[in-house]
């Protein structure tokens, strides 16, 4: 059973514009959330992350926000550029000493100049 | 750069065969991870490291073993490799229970199975 989903595989957005990424959740235990961006040939790497107990992180041109009670946070990137094209990993975890985060399925943005 | 590399980077081999990737870290951190990524599934854990010698099991451990016999390497083992397990593979290691910067990865590695 996917605990974190990634419903929409896919998202195109112009240059300059907001885009916005989701995410949903089963698995009221989870303590934090994370956003991860992939290109390539290359491993995941860290974007920005929240914890359960806010509603809202931002960094620069990224912001997170959690709905806890929907069960789904978002991530918003304002503004797009070209440079931000990848795929988008959304992760969480619960408490424990192993963290062992649970990966979304992945959303492929794509932002054209 | 992070101080985590991943050999081989790719890797054909036939099914059947044993094969092992490794995982090599300079960070002297206490968690290894090993995950594959998969179209439609996104990354999902087969292994992990919280110590040497201490190794357990993640959702898709099946057809694979692990050990740790030092604190920088971690090794995954396909005991008999099947086309299932054609895969990217990705090695991770963290600090702590990865809050708040989650983990970091290694660049992969594409494996085929013929």
């Amino acid at each position: 059973d996917q605990q974190v989903k990634q419903n929409s595989p896919s998202l195109s957005v112009q240059e300059g514009r907001i885009s916005i990424l989701n995410c949903d959740y089963t698995n009221s235990m989870f303590d934090y959330f994370l956003w991860y961006k992939k290109y390539p040939a290359e491993g995941p790497t860290f974007l920005i992350s929240i914890s359960s107990i806010k509603d809202k992180n931002e960094d620069g041109r990224f912001t997170v926000f959690l709905n806890k009670s929907a069960k789904h946070l978002s991530l918003h990137i304002v503004p797009s550029q070209p440079g931000d094209s990848a795929v988008y990993f959304c992760a969480a975890s619960g408490s424990g000493n192993t963290g062992k985060l649970i990966f979304g399925q992945g959303t492929t943005l794509q932002v054209k100049p | 750069d992070a101080g985590i590399t991943q050999s081989p980077r790719h890797k054909v081999t036939e099914t059947g065969t044993p094969v092992t990737l490794r995982c090599h870290q300079t960070e002297n951190h206490r968690y290894m991870y090993w995950y594959r990524q998969d179209p439609g599934h996104g990354l999902r854990l087969i292994h992990y490291s919280y110590g040497v010698k201490d190794t357990d099991k993640g959702e898709v451990s099946d057809g694979y073993s692990v050990s740790r016999s030092k604190t920088e390497d971690f090794l995954l083992t396909l005991e008999s490799a099947t086309s299932s397990q054609t895969s990217v593979y990705f090695c991770a290691i963290s600090e702590g229970n990865g809050w708040p910067h989650g983990y970091t990865f290694g660049s992969g590695t594409r494996l085929t199975v013929v």
